[in-house]
């Protein structure tokens, strides 16, 4: 079995500010890892993706995430943040022996001006 | 079409009727997934198809579900006697393949409201 946690509901960050949501994984091998953005009425957006090598991976709109393997996490992070970032992020894994994503609850980020 | 489609974006149906929801994936693309999105939660796996046949339909509440691909490409997703608990946004999502790590692509999703 799969599964992913987004501990956090919410996360309130300053314009400019470091961000960070957090996601945990479960799954029986090495996973795959996604990060999707839903913006107001919109469907998800890829952001990024894990699959192997380099444990820091970039994606769009300035968005990165950390690989953390004895942690089990896949951490979202962005160095300054922006209004225009305040949306519903989900954290998405899927066993290589699967075909399918499942996917955490999600964490609303708000970024204030 | 340049992205996944999905026809109509809001369906509001009366308990106990039937509805259908389209999805029409990005050209190319064998693999196919309905997801269904209640207010607050993640997306939840519905069904999953490689090509024109159903390859993992776990997801699927009951029997009032269902859904077909039949010359692999377009997808509709049928629901019969529909209940309030039904009432959700259903997502339909496609990539290239159902391996290698490739990111699957979402639709807009229908909303789906049974009064």
């Amino acid at each position: 079995a799969q599964s992913v946690a987004q501990p956090e509901d919410q996360v309130n960050v300053a314009e400019g500010n470091p961000l960070t949501v957090k996601c945990t994984y479960s799954v029986s091998g090495n996973p795959y890892l996604f990060w999707y953005v839903q913006y107001p009425n919109r469907g998800l957006q890829f952001l990024l993706k894990y699959i192997t090598g380099d444990n820091l991976v970039k994606g769009s709109y300035g968005f990165e995430a950390e690989f953390n393997k004895s942690q089990t996490s896949f951490h979202l992070k962005k160095p300054s943040a922006l209004v225009s970032d305040s949306a519903l992020y989900f954290c998405a894994v899927r066993d290589p022996g699967y075909s399918t994503l499942t996917f955490g609850k999600g964490t609303m980020l708000l970024v204030s001006p | 079409g340049a992205g996944v489609s999905q026809t109509p974006s809001n369906k509001v149906t009366e308990k106990g009727k039937y509805v259908e929801l389209r999805c029409d994936p990005i050209s190319g693309h064998t693999a196919l997934y309905w997801y269904r999105q209640s207010l607050g939660q993640g997306p939840e796996f519905l069904i999953y198809f490689q090509g024109t046949g159903a390859a993992d339909d776990s997801g699927l509440p009951n029997d009032r579900f269902f859904a077909v691909r039949p010359e692999g490409s377009v997808s509709t997703l049928k629901i019969q006697r529909t209940e309030r608990g039904d009432s959700a946004v259903y997502l339909c999502a496609s990539s290239l393949t159902a391996g290698q790590g490739g990111e699957a692509f979402f639709g807009q999703g229908t909303r789906l409201t049974v009064v």
